[in-house]
Formats: structure tokens, C-alpha cells, sequence
């Protein structure tokens, strides 16, 4: 079955370093793979997609993720953080073979910034 | 467009009563997904229509849910009868191909 898993609950950095977060999945093929940030109220927002091709993609905000076959990862990163980068961010996977489907999100990502 | 529109923004009921969440996809869209968050269970897909079929319905969690989308611009999530652990986010979303996800708001549900 499919499944994502984000080893993460809660991570605070300081504002200006770097940041990773982390990104498992578990599908039988190479799957659609995305990430959502959540701001406190609101819906969740895409920042980024992969499907196929280069491996390293770049999404809104200053956020880029890579593609790891070997390692089933998705890790996200951005290279430094603003204090309005401080949400909950979620990795999700979709079936390449049916679009239009559903997605399954991993639990999710607390981001903390610190001034 | 405006958006996924969801209503109402808040809802408080009390055990046993009737919930009924709205949403309105956005134009041209022809996907539809109900999502439930909490903190324990994080985000589940209750269900999703394409072209106004339901095509996946497993993750609805018993009888007391259901889900309709009688035309492209409308679904509904009801709740007969609410109780206390219904108590969550409930959010739509909706997709024309399946590449990205355009979600509502939220309706925060609390069930007294």
C-alpha cells in the first residue's frame, strides 16, 4: 500500500539557516510526489511537484526538493528560512496512472522559527 | 476564480444532531476530494468524485457519513448523527488533472 512518512513532527531553525525536511515514501513504481505547506488556518498551498525528469525541482518560495529513487526520498530544503516560512508542511504522493486521483499525505511537518 | 469555497467556516453541534459541509469546487474542475484533519490522525481522504461519481469512498469512516455532488458545482459532506470524535477539520479540495491540488479553507467542526 501506499504510504508517506515524514520522520519530523516539530523542527525550529533560526531564521537565515538552512533547512531540510524529510520525506519518505513507499509505492511500488515511481510515484507523483508533492509538497503542501499548511498555514495556521488555512488550507494547504502547493510548493512544489515532481513527476518526471531532472530530479532536483524548484517550487515557490525560494523552496526546491530532490528525488532520491534509491533512498524512496523526497526531502525538501531551502537554504534559508524567513520567519514567514513558519506553517506546517506536508509530502504527499499520487498514483502516476491514475491523475486525477487521490493523494496520500504523510502527517506532516511543524516548522518553528526562531528570530 | 475564487477559489474552493467552503461553508460554513465554523461549525458547533451538539451530539446526535444533523452536519451538513458544503463546498463549491472551482470552475472547470472536474475532480472533488473531502479530507478530514486532526492532530492524532493528520489527513485522511474520506472520498473523491471525478466527473460527479464517487469513485473512492473507503476512507469515509461509517455509516453516519455520506457524500453527494448532484452537479459540477456543488458537493456536500453530512454528518447523521455528529458525534464528539467527528470533531475535526473537514476540508474540499478540487483538481482538473490530478497535478495539483486546489483546497478550501476548512470547515473546523466541533460536536459538543
Amino acid at each position: 500500500a501506499q504510504s508517506v512518512t515524514q520522520p519530523d513532527i516539530h523542527i525550529t531553525v533560526s531564521e537565515g539557516a538552512s533547512l531540510e525536511l524529510r520525506c519518505n515514501y513507499s509505492y511500488g513504481a515511481t510515484p507523483y510526489l508533492f509538497w503542501y505547506v499548511q498555514s495556521p488556518g488555512q488550507g494547504l498551498q502547493l510548493l512544489l511537484k515532481y513527476f518526471s525528469g531532472d530530479t532536483l525541482v524548484q517550487g515557490i518560495k525560494g523552496f526546491e526538493a530532490e528525488f532520491k529513487r534509491s533512498q524512496s526520498s523526497f526531502n525538501l530544503r531551502k537554504p534559508s528560512v524567513h520567519w514567514s516560512d513558519a506553517a506546517e508542511y506536508f509530502c504527499a504522493v499520487g498514483d502516476p496512472y491514475n491523475q486525477g486521483g487521490k493523494l496520500i499525505f504523510g502527517q506532516g511537518t511543524e516548522l518553528s522559527v526562531k528570530p | 476564480d475564487a477559489g474552493v469555497i467552503q461553508s460554513p467556516r465554523h461549525e458547533v453541534t451538539e451530539m446526535g444532531q444533523e452536519v451538513t459541509l458544503r463546498c463549491k469546487p472551482i470552475s472547470g474542475h472536474n475532480s472533488l476530494f473531502w479530507y478530514r484533519q486532526t492532530m492524532m490522525r493528520g489527513l485522511e481522504l474520506l472520498i473523491y468524485f471525478n466527473n460527479n461519481v464517487p469513485i473512492d469512498d473507503s476512507g469515509m469512516p461509517e455509516d453516519r457519513f455520506s457524500a453527494k455532488m448532484p452537479n459540477a458545482s456543488f458537493s456536500t459532506l453530512k454528518i447523521q448523527p455528529s458525534e464528539p470524535r467527528d470533531s475535526a477539520v473537514y476540508f474540499c479540495a478540487s483538481t482538473d488533472r490530478g497535478e495539483k491540488l486546489f483546497f478550501g479553507s476548512g470547515t473546523q467542526l466541533s460536536v459538543l
